[in-house]
């Protein structure tokens, strides 16, 4: 097993440009997410999603989209891309269980905007 | 505003010495989970508690859930190099299928 991919691994953007972040996890979980990781804000939730089909707004959604594309597959989008989303972004994964759940974090994605 | 506080922000001890990184929420949580981010790496799960009062322990980690289920803690004894990294603590403030961290504790080893 993989666990949660992402790619690419780093990105270099001017401002106004778009690309897409990709994720994927092979441990058939239904719920996963998307965080961006600022120096000294910790992880914050971008955009999640319960289950294939469906995508909810996080802490911090705007100038984002997502897409949910079957159980495995949860891109994030970067229509305009700005210098305040210089960040590293992960996505994760959730194991439910009987008591609590996991989080799976991928490898992040390392974005720059110039 | 932040709804999970930890503190100290960063802390840097001798190799050999004790910490602790401490974690408050403005709610009640049902669990509270700890995360390990090393520098440049990803976050890894550790540990998660749920009982009020509960104290769980990994070999030189040992975790505490407050009674109230409001703050936890995370203490290390004789630290070593492989401790370096981010602590993060996270909690379920916003319903079960979200996780709200908190802003970590960075520790540094001083060999």
């Amino acid at each position: 097993n993989a666990g949660v991919t992402q790619t690419p691994k780093f990105q270099v953007l001017k401002t106004g440009q778009s690309m897409t972040l990709q994720c994927a996890q092979d441990m058939n979980h239904n719920s996963m997410y998307w965080y961006r990781q600022d120096p000294g804000m910790g992880l914050r939730l971008i955009y999640y999603s319960a289950s294939e089909g469906t995508t909810d707004k996080g802490e911090v959604p705007n100038g984002y989209n997502v897409s949910r594309l079957n159980k495995r597959e949860f891109s994030l989008r970067l229509e305009s891309a700005a210098p305040s989303q210089t960040s590293v972004y992960f996505c994760a994964s959730r194991a439910e269980r009987r008591v609590g759940d996991t989080q799976y974090f991928g490898p992040g994605t390392r974005l720059t905007v110039l | 505003g932040q709804q999970v506080m930890q503190i100290p922000q960063y802390q840097h001890v001798q190799e050999g010495e004790d910490f602790t990184t401490y974690c408050n929420s403005s709610t009640t949580l049902s669990n509270i989970q700890w995360y390990k981010q090393r520098p440049g790496g990803h976050p890894v799960f550790l540990i998660q508690l749920v009982k009020s009062g509960e104290v769980k322990k990994q070999k030189r980690l040992t975790f505490q859930f407050g009674e109230a289920k409001k703050n936890s803690s995370l203490h290390i004894t004789a630290t070593q190099t492989t401790d370096v990294g981010t602590y993060f603590c996270a909690g379920p403030i916003f319903g079960n299928e979200k996780l709200t961290f908190g802003t970590g504790t960075r520790l540094t080893i001083i060999p």
